[in-house]
């Protein structure tokens, strides 16, 4: 299994262009989950999608659009990249066991910097 | 809206010695806490969590309490190795959520471990 895995590694864009981020998980995971990390702030959350056909804001969701593809799929896009989005983008997924189990399953992250 | 925060942001040991990371909460009704370990160019990983029911909760070198009065829960790491250096995020949620599982993190520690 690969787990969750992420492309682009690395991107650089100058503000203004567009981008997708793609994610997939092979765990067969019902929710799938974006997060942006930056210095002294944590993880916070972009947007999530508990089902397929489904997709909700986070904390942190303006300059962002999601698409939840299928069960495995769910993508980032950045319709117009500003400077405020250099980041490092997580995509996590989840299977939600009820009270017996529960974790999320990182990819490597994607770092974009926009210039 | 849920409320995390972690304190040091950073923390330096000497080898063998113990660690200590503590973090608060600010919802009362969140009963799920895990610590998510992030090494160095990867994704986090999950290492322990503790849900309301329980005080302490052990595994080898790893420790988790819990103090739902105060509202805080703090990580130990006893004998550390050099493998234990890495940036540890705390977290808390409310389970069972029905639908998705939205985690609040912390800001992060980043442990050294000194030779």
């Amino acid at each position: 299994n690969a787990g969750v895995t992420q492309t682009p590694k690395f991107q650089v864009l100058k503000t203004g262009q567009s981008m997708t981020l793609q994610c997939a998980q092979d765990m067969n995971h019902n929710s799938m989950y974006w997060y942006r990390q930056d210095p002294g702030m944590g993880l916070r959350l972009i947007y999530y999608s508990a089902s397929e056909g489904t997709t909700d804001k986070g904390e942190v969701p303006n300059g962002y659009n999601v698409s939840r593809l299928n069960k495995r799929e769910f993508s980032l896009r950045l319709e117009s990249a500003a400077p405020s989005q250099t980041s490092v983008y997580f995509c996590a997924s989840s299977e939600d066991l009820g009270l017996a189990a529960y974790e999320q399953y990182f990819g490597p992250g994607t770092r974009l910097t926009v210039t | 809206g849920e409320n995390v925060e972690q304190h040091p942001s950073t923390l330096s040991v000497q080898e063998g010695d113990s660690a200590v990371i503590k973090c608060t909460y600010s919802d009362s009704a969140s009963n799920y806490f895990p610590w998510y370990k992030q090494e160095l160019g990867k994704g986090p990983q999950l290492i322990i969590d503790i849900r309301s029911n329980v005080g302490e909760k052990k595994d080898q070198r790893i420790a988790v309490t819990l103090n739902k009065t105060a509202k805080h829960f703090s990580l130990h790491i006893t004998e550390t190795q050099p493998e234990d250096s890495a940036v540890y995020f705390c977290a808390a949620s409310k389970r069972p959520s029905f639908g998705n599982e939205k985690l609040t993190f912390g800001t992060g520690t980043r442990l050294t471990i000194i030779p």
